[in-house]
């Protein structure tokens, strides 16, 4: 089946860095949905990308579809303490989501 | 946002015993609800989509009979772990969508499976 490939696993950035994490597949995504997974908590929605090409922001986040929508990435803007967490990708085939492995932030005061 | 609920939120078996997992849509109708595991510091693994009223669809290398899921009601979805083993303890999360929300998936916080 198709496989959902994210990077980096790990990320450790110093409050106020960038902070981006790239999802990536070798055939066609269908829609990609990003979730963000606080420590001993549940995923909760942040958006979906459905356009070739398509940028989104919200606030200090920007996602970003690939072209060719075999790609997709998150960029964070000067990261705060509240950044941290682990950020999934998921494909939306049809509904069901095929998740990458997750990029989990961690930001140092 | 939509408020997805998951009992109980941690559960402690014995081996051989089984153990059911409730998840609840309080506050929508869902048409769709999906079962995952998730293992430590990894990803979520899709298990099962059940729709209501209907046979839940299981993913390559989920054991049916293993996991039973039933979907009796637009907002109750249940995954029942039978003759539990330590190697499924894990965190189980039900997420639940329909189709007027253009498949974003609401998740349940969880439950916390642990077989002794």
């Amino acid at each position: 089946g198709q496989q959902v490939m994210q990077i980096p696993q790990y990320q450790h950035v110093q409050e106020g860095e960038d902070f981006t994490t790239y999802c990536n597949s070798s055939t066609t995504l269908s829609n990609i949905q990003w979730y963000k997974q606080r420590p001993g908590g549940h995923p909760v929605f942040l958006i979906q990308l459905v356009k070739s090409g398509e940028v989104k922001k919200q606030k200090r986040l920007t996602f970003q579809f690939g072209e060719a929508k075999k790609n997709s990435s998150l960029h964070i803007t000067a990261t705060q303490t509240t950044d941290v967490g682990t950020y999934f990708c998921g494909d939306n085939q049809g509904g069901k989501l095929i998740f990458g492995q997750g990029t989990e932030l961690s930001v140092k005061p | 946002g939509a408020v997805v609920s998951q009992h109980p939120s941690r559960v402690i078996c014995k081996s051989g015993t089984s153990v059911k997992i409730e998840c609840r849509s309080l506050d929508f109708q869902a048409t769709t609800m999906f079962w995952y595991r998730q293992f430590p510091k990894q990803s979520l693994m899709l298990m099962a989509t059940s729709n209501e009223g209907s046979k839940a669809t299981y993913e390559q290398g989920v054991e049916k009979d293993k996991f039973l899921i039933n979907h009796a009601s637009l907002t109750l979805s249940t995954l029942t772990v039978t003759s539990a083993h330590p190697e499924d303890s894990s965190f189980y999360i039900c997420s639940a969508s329909w189709r007027g929300a253009n498949y974003e998936q609401y998740f349940g916080p969880g439950t916390r499976l642990t077989v002794t």
